[in-house]
């Protein structure tokens, strides 16, 4: 089944204890991309990367850091989260967006950090 | 990418057509006009997208205006299970993607 997957689906964390959200797709898509969504303010993009090795800021990168090692992995890192990246984060993925392409999206992950 | 504005909610019986309007006036030749909608919390789901000619597909139905400053989604025949928020989004497929806060629909039983 093509899809997109994140790991972990919950996660509740302290102020500055580093981790990593894991984005996986098995539809060998070149694009990949990260959204957070909190109230009142709709889906942001974060990062997004157009292939491997290859990655660019969105509209709110500030505390994120991203990797593209893989074509089918894109994990999003928190160095030293803070409370105000408590969000509900999505990952998605598209074969391109050149000349139109929808993007597949993830299940979302949900963060809490205290 | 052109800004859009849609109406922040909007009610619809079950069985009747949703339209559901977005307006992107500054867009430009080369964008495209995406819907997506989203259910609860869960990730978004693509819809339908076009650039100049009206589209429809197995979900819905994209209408663009002829001087494309405007669009309208079209759900022929809604359900209680079309009830979610929807967004209308502008890109030329530079790889920003700016969502909005969408339209939230409310299907009446």
């Amino acid at each position: 089944e093509a899809q997109v997957t994140q790991n972990p689906r919950y996660l509740i964390t302290v102020t500055g204890k580093k981790l990593t959200v894991t984005c996986s797709q098995n539809m060998n898509h070149e694009y990949m991309s990260w959204y957070r969504q909190d109230p009142g303010l709709g889906l942001r993009q974060i990062y997004y990367s157009m292939n491997v090795e290859v990655t660019d800021k969105g509209d709110v990168p500030e505390g994120y850091k991203v990797s593209r090692k893989e074509k089918r992995n894109f994990p999003l890192i928190l160095e030293s989260p803070s409370p105000n990246q408590t969000s509900l984060y999505f990952c998605a993925s598209s074969f391109t967006l050149a000349g139109g392409g929808e993007q597949y999206f993830g299940p979302g992950t949900r963060l809490t950090v205290t | 990418d052109a800004k859009t504005t849609q109406p922040p909610s909007m009610d619809c019986a079950e069985g009747r057509a949703a339209n559901l309007p977005c307006n992107h006036s500054t867009i430009s030749g080369n964008e495209y006009v995406y819907w997506y909608r989203q259910i609860h919390s869960q990730g978004p789901q693509y819809i339908i997208h076009g650039l100049k000619n009206n589209e429809t597909n197995e979900m819905a139905s994209l209408i663009i205006t002829e001087d494309r400053k405007s669009s309208t989604l079209i759900l022929p025949h809604a359900t209680l299970r079309d009830t979610a928020v929807y967004y209308c989004i502008a890109t030329s497929g530079t790889y920003k993607y700016i969502f909005g806060t969408g339209t939230r629909l409310k299907v009446l039983a």
